[in-house]
């Protein structure tokens, strides 16, 4: 079946830390994408990242579609991380996304 | 600010009763997606649009919802006869229909249903 599925689930980091966070994802699922949603709810696009690696500012990421997973890398990490990272794919040629579970990243002062 | 806008942010109903969400798109978008978010879960399609056709609907969304985007440009969607069940934060994103589909979401409407 479709499947994406995210870990770890919960991940507290003193700020300055550097993160990596995993995605993996099953055959039927492509154009991978990562979001970031804030405390107020509001998703934010950080990636399209249907293979190879991208870079912006302290956040890079990287996927290897044929081995079906994709990394999201914070460095020197801030308060204003904190939020669920999510990563997400479609299934279909509607492009409609399947989202995994998600991170839940806390960032400590 | 995404570019994507939804009206209203919260929503507080008592069950029975009618709702109506709107979504206006970044302008150039031709696909439109609602999804909707329970806590501590990812978010779930419910509908998508190409430009005004629905062309997609999930089995999540019951006969009591419908949703609508007539010229093309902003959408709907209604909940008849609301359900505490229906509590959740219903969420708008939109993208070009070439190229890559990198979605763009709304800040999302939250409903309480009390």
């Amino acid at each position: 079946g479709i499947q994406v599925e995210q870990s770890p689930p919960d991940l507290i980091l003193q700020e300055g830390a550097n993160s990596t966070l995993r995605c993996n994802f099953s055959d039927s699922v492509n154009n991978l994408q990562w979001f970031h949603q804030n405390p107020w709810g509001q998703l934010i696009n950080l990636f399209y990242i249907p293979s190879g690696t991208k870079q912006n500012g302290r956040l890079s990421a990287t996927t290897v579609a044929t081995e079906r997973y994709s990394l999201l890398y914070i460095s020197s990490s801030q308060t204003t991380d904190s939020g669920v990272y999510f990563c997400a794919g479609t299934s279909s040629n509607t492009g409609k996304l399947i989202f995994g579970q998600g991170t839940t990243l806390q960032v400590k002062p | 600010d995404t570019g994507v806008s939804q009206n209203p942010r919260h929503k507080i109903t008592k069950r029975g009763q009618n709702v109506t969400f709107r979504c206006d798109p970044i302008s150039e978008h031709n696909r439109l997606y609602w999804y909707r978010q329970t806590l501590g879960q990812g978010p779930e399609f419910l509908t998508y649009f190409q430009n005004e056709a629905q062309l997609e609907k999930s089995r999540l969304l019951s006969d009591r919802f419908s949703a609508e985007r007539p010229k093309g440009s902003f959408s709907t969607l209604e909940i008849q006869r609301t359900e505490q069940g229906d509590s959740a934060m219903y969420l708008c994103a939109s993208s070009r229909d070439r190229g890559s589909n990198k979605q763009y979401f709304g800040p999302g409407t939250r409903l309480t249903v009390t």
